[in-house]
């Protein structure tokens, strides 16, 4: 299928806020996702957004979405070490299709 | 701990030799989803169940691979003849049906010598 397509790497430093940017190929997705995978660990859901709005918070995390560009984005404030892991945006339905994953360093 | 679990949690196999993983769902969530990743790689999707029917398998899987689920609870994945090229982490996630978010296990990590 097409890519999903994502910066491969981040570095920020502790305090500062993360954008990490994601942009999609499927503009019927009803959903879209942000997960975070720590080294050999599986994948934590960390926030969806629906396809009618366009922002989304949750304490730390806003999530951004323009569907005109297809453009999917997702902010950490206040980025700390434990934050450093791999961020996967993904999209579509049953059949969920990934980016290859932005790295995220937080630096002290 | 009621996540979805997976076992073993790694592998090492033979080429040519057959394994198979074990995964079980959030209890209640009457979908499960197998996915495999390779290093550096998003996770791309294998097959899904609706209870005990497989609804949905993507050409990645081949005649080699088969997946299992009998009771519509725990599912199991097995490869025959592994080859090389089988070897990443294979992940399973579970959700209720007509909720799209999908709750992923710390996944088995296979390793084909």
């Amino acid at each position: 299928g097409e890519d999903v397509e994502q910066s491969l790497f981040l570095s920020v430093r502790e305090g500062d806020s993360s954008v990490i940017n994601c942009t999609y190929t499927d503009s019927s997705s009803t959903y879209l996702y942000w997960y975070k995978q720590e080294p050999g660990a599986g994948l934590q859901l960390l926030t969806y957004i629906f396809s009618n709005m366009d922002m989304k918070q949750d304490q730390r995390l806003t999530v951004l979405l323009n569907k005109k560009d297809k453009h999917l984005s997702l902010r950490i404030a206040d980025t700390q070490t434990g934050d450093s892991a791999i961020y996967f945006c993904a999209e579509k339905g049953y059949a969920l299709n990934f980016g290859k994953g932005t790295s995220l360093l937080v630096t002290p | 701990d009621t996540g979805v679990s997976q076992n073993p949690r790694h592998k090492i196999t033979k080429r040519g030799q057959n394994v198979t993983f074990r995964c079980d769902p959030i209890s209640e969530h009457n979908r499960l989803y197998w996915y495999r990743q390779t290093l550096g790689q998003g996770p791309e999707f294998l097959t899904y169940f609706q209870n005990e029917a497989q609804l949905e398998k993507s050409r990645l899987l081949s005649d080699r691979f088969s997946a299992e689920r009998p009771k519509g609870s725990f599912s199991t994945l097995e490869i025959q003849r592994t080859e090389q090229g089988d070897s990443a982490m294979y992940l399973c996630a579970s959700s209720l049906k007509n909720v799209r978010t999908q709750y992923f296990g710390p996944g088995t990590r296979l390793l084909v010598l």
